[in-house]
């Protein structure tokens, strides 16, 4: 069974601040998604990494896909209040179906 | 956008009662998945349908579950006999294919009461 383990478990933070949050596993995953899910509804992709070493940008956010590709970061710059959520992380293996970590709550505090 | 779209919202049954909870997929994805998200806990997994077929399932699913595309369009998940700790969220998802993100619906609140 492949597992991903997120840290932190809740994040509180600043506005203004930045943070960054961990996903890591001992499984080798093809891509690692990330997630945002509100409350009440589903989770939204954000971004999808496959290469190792990747690196993207969204805006003020910033993911990274380890080079063994079996761990991913994601960091916020300048956090606002909108970005308080779930923030999920979840990663495919050849064709086996999306697996989820259990999330790392983040609350921006203005 | 397009949107995956879940049907009811919310869905209130009682022990031993079956329930059908129904999703449209994106028209053009290829790939259909059944996730749950129990209050607090993590998204699980719980089957994917590829070419008309049942292509993984996990150990939730079981006998008293069932998928189906009955139409083309429509892509159900049916609890033959619903038990209290079938209660959680319900999401459907679709994806264009292998490696891509998944698109989720907004999700079936079943609450087994």
């Amino acid at each position: 069974t492949q597992l991903l383990e997120q840290s932190p478990q809740f994040l509180s933070i600043q506005e203004g601040e930045n943070l960054t949050v961990y996903c890591n596993s001992s499984s080798v995953f093809s891509s690692l998604q990330w997630y945002r899910q509100e409350p009440g509804e589903g989770p939204v992709l954000l971004v999808t990494v496959v290469t190792g070493g990747e690196v993207k940008k969204l805006k003020r956010l910033t993911f990274q896909f380890g080079d063994a590709r079996k761990d991913s970061s994601l960091h916020i710059t300048a956090a606002q209040t909108g970005d308080t959520g779930l923030y999920l992380c979840a990663g495919v293996s050849g064709n086996t179906p999306l697996v989820f970590g259990k999330g790392t709550r983040l609350s921006v505090i203005a | 956008e397009p949107e995956v779209t879940q049907t009811p919202s919310h869905q209130v049954t009682q022990m031993g009662q079956e329930v059908i909870l129904r999703c449209v997929p994106i028209s053009n994805h290829l790939y259909f998945y059944w996730y749950r998200q129990i209050l607090g806990q993590k998204v699980e997994f719980l089957v994917s349908f590829y070419n008309n077929e049942i292509s993984e399932k996990s150990e939730i699913f079981d006998d008293q579950f069932s998928v189906e595309r009955p139409d083309g369009s429509n892509f159900t998940l049916k609890i033959r006999s619903t038990k209290l700790e079938d209660s959680a969220m319900y999401f459907c998802a679709s994806s264009p294919g292998t490696g891509y993100g998944y698109t989720f619906g907004s999700g079936t609140r079943l609450t087994v009461v």
